[in-house]
């Protein structure tokens, strides 16, 4: 069974430009979460989709948005980039959405906001 | 509100030496805590969970976590470091009945040959 995979793996942009990141879950899995992950912050929870619905948001601003499409694929997008946005960007996938739930993480993007 | 501590930065061991990573939680109820581990450049993987039950759970590569409510800990033990357990620790709880997880802030496992 495939992992959860990450595209793009890296990516470069500058301020003010917008990005998107795109997830897909592991086969079956119909919840997928999205953290930020950076030396200053460590790792915080942005927001989780299942069923197409985002069921939680993190405290981050509006800037930041999601999607779930109907085979659970998920992208991310960042709008109106700012310098302090650069971080690994991990995707989390699991069966169901629950605080007992095993997750499992794709290995990221890392996005650098120059 | 609920957070998770660990207290030490980064540790260094020799290799064969026992281990034992610190977490401390804060939370109301009974917590799911869990442990990740995440290498450079990859994503964070599962070790062990607990939820319930038997307060010395079992996880992967040889590791183990006690539970303990009187200290609102839960830490990471291998009897035995191998090279290979180099990389950085996560602890963390489940909240709100989602993935929204708090994780600690890491611990940096370094391992002496």
């Amino acid at each position: 069974k495939a992992g959860v995979t990450q595209t793009p793996r890296y990516l470069i942009k500058t301020r003010g430009q917008q990005v998107t990141l795109s997830c897909s879950p592991i086969s079956g899995h119909r919840s997928v979460s999205w953290y930020q992950q950076t030396p200053g912050q460590g790792l915080q929870f942005l927001f989780e989709y299942f069923s197409e619905t985002q069921r939680n948001k993190g405290n981050f601003p509006g800037r930041f948005s999601g999607r779930q499409f109907s085979n659970s694929r998920s992208e991310m997008n960042v709008s109106t980039l700012e310098l302090g946005d650069s971080a690994l960007y991990l995707c989390a996938s699991s069966l169901v959405a629950a605080a007992n739930e095993k997750l499992f993480f794709g290995s990221g993007t890392q996005l650098s906001v120059l | 509100a609920q957070s998770v501590t660990q207290p030490d930065i980064h540790i260094t061991v020799s290799e064969g030496a026992s281990l034992e990573l610190r977490c401390n939680y804060s939370y109301g109820a009974t917590p799911y805590l869990f442990w990740y581990v995440q290498s450079p450049g990859q994503g964070l993987q599962l070790l062990l969970k607990y939820f319930s039950g038997d307060t010395l759970v079992q996880g992967i590569k040889g590791f183990e976590a006690e539970f303990k409510r009187s200290q609102s800990s839960f830490n990471l033990r291998k009897p035995s470091v191998h090279w290979s357990d180099a990389a950085e620790y996560f602890c963390a709880v489940g909240v709100n009945n989602n993935n929204d997880m708090r994780f600690g802030a890491g611990t940096r496992l370094t391992v002496k040959p």
